[in-house]
């Protein structure tokens, strides 16, 4: 099993529409949790911090669950601009803390 | 600015070349990672470094080098063991509390 994983996709949704993301990890001692944004031939970026109890910046939310070992994003109100791989990434225990890639979701959205 | 500068950004090998990438922090971080990203692919570890003069290896460490002389610079050579090196090289560092890393914007490495 693999340490992150997340379904590829692509999620090919309208403008306007609301999408979620899932991702498993498999270290039940995983301490730290993010979703990255990649577009195209680009670096990723940090797009939010996930905590146990929820977080949310505007359109999007990020949700923790511990029990089931997995992260969600809720994207709300789909806008173009939001096409882009999305990276969910766990950070390890101990003295290693590497930063751990699912292989990222794409999502398309159409007008 | 604060950032990390990963250099050159497009760079083009010949096949039995050894080529050094460049990544350079001014975050004061002090763990530092190197990934290679195929396309359709997610990021895999090369090889990391939590403090200077010291660096394990990751998950595909074969054909690859590194060293950490210094806090700020993590250079990548890919040497000519490395049978597949045409890829997507991203650079990340950050400070060892388990906060988010921070990448440059990753150099193209294509053998020709």
């Amino acid at each position: 099993r693999k340490e992150v994983e997340q379904d590829p996709g692509p999620f090919n949704v309208p403008e306007g529409a609301t999408v979620a993301f899932n991702c498993t990890y498999s270290n039940s001692a995983s301490q730290s949790f993010f979703w990255y944004r990649q577009d195209c031939r680009k670096e990723p970026k940090l797009l939010m911090s996930v905590y146990s109890s929820g977080n949310e910046d505007g359109r999007f939310t990020a949700q923790l669950n511990r029990a089931s070992q997995y992260i969600s994003l809720l994207i709300r109100d789909s806008k173009l601009s939001d096409s882009a791989t999305y990276l969910c990434v766990v950070n390890g225990v101990g003295g290693s803390y590497i930063p751990t890639f699912g292989r990222g979701t794409s999502l398309i959205v159409h007008p | 600015d604060g950032g990390i500068t990963q250099s050159p950004k497009y760079l083009f090998r010949k096949e039995g070349q050894n080529v050094t990438l460049s990544c350079e922090q001014n975050l004061n971080h002090d763990a530092m990672y190197w990934y290679r990203q195929d396309p359709g692919q997610g990021l895999r570890l090369i090889y990391y470094s939590q403090i200077v003069n010291d660096f394990q290896k990751g998950d595909i460490a074969e054909g690859y080098s590194v060293s950490r002389e210094k806090k700020e610079s993590f250079p990548l050579t890919v040497t000519s063991a490395q049978k597949n090196p045409t890829a997507f090289y991203l650079c990340a560092s950050r400070t060892f509390d388990g906060t988010e890393a921070f990448f440059g914007q990753g150099t193209r490495l294509t053998v020709v």
